[in-house]
């Protein structure tokens, strides 16, 4: 079992550009989150989702899209990136039984 | 609102120290309290505690949760330098989320 990876590891965006970050667990997991973590800030919820089809704002959702179209995949996207966007991006999912998250590998990525 | 604070926010000790990091936690309708190390890549778990007195152990580290006091502790004993991480304590509730604490970074000199 790959777990949760992530798609990209790293990119650099300018001002302004688009992104798509993506996803994607093996484990059948109902449950899937989207997390920025920061120097001093520790990991802070972009987004998550408890079902195929549904989605919800965390902490910080503001500049943020998501969707779950299926249950292994959850996609992070920016649509206009701005400088404070930059950040490492973690994705994790857990079961309906237990929460302990599993955290994909990240995403770094720089808003020039 | 949920709120996880850890302390100290930043420890530096020599191998084979015994350390004590600390998680104090206020959820609403509090269901577990999660530990997670981590080094230059993702958070790994470590333990989940739900009942208050139960230690958790796994080799050197030990965790244990105060559900009146509403903390939890994480021991390493003898430490190493491959114990040099972030530990991120988390808070889970009845809304399908986790608060984390910002971390304490524990730095482990030879």
């Amino acid at each position: 079992n790959a777990g949760v990876t992530q798609t990209p590891k790293f990119r650099v965006l300018k001002t302004g550009q688009s992104m798509t970050l993506l996803c994607a667990q093996d484990m059948n997991h109902e449950y899937m989150y989207w997390y920025r973590q920061d120097p001093g800030m520790g990991l802070r919820l972009i987004h998550y989702s408890v079902g195929e089809g549904t989605t919800a704002k965390g902490e910080v959702p503001d500049g943020y899209n998501v969707s779950r179209l299926k249950k292994q995949n959850f996609l992070l996207g920016l649509e206009s990136a701005a400088p404070s966007q930059t950040s490492v991006y973690f994705c994790a999912s857990r079961g309906r039984d237990s929460d302990t998250q599993y955290f994909g590998p990240g995403t770094r990525l720089t808003v020039l | 609102e949920d709120k996880v604070v850890q302390s100290p926010l930043s420890l530096v000790v020599h191998e084979g120290d015994t350390v004590t990091l600390n998680c104090s936690y206020e959820v609403t309708n509090f269901r577990s309290l999660l530990w997670y190390k981590q080094e230059k890549k993702a958070p790994t778990f470590l333990f989940m505690l739900t009942s208050s007195g139960i230690e958790k152990k796994s080799g050197r580290l030990s965790s244990i949760l105060d559900k009146k006091e509403l903390f939890s502790i994480l021991n390493i004993t003898a430490t190493q330098t491959g114990d040099s991480a972030i530990y991120l304590c988390a808070g889970g509730g009845s809304n399908y989320k986790l608060t984390f604490g910002k971390g304490t970074l524990l730095t482990v000199n030879p």
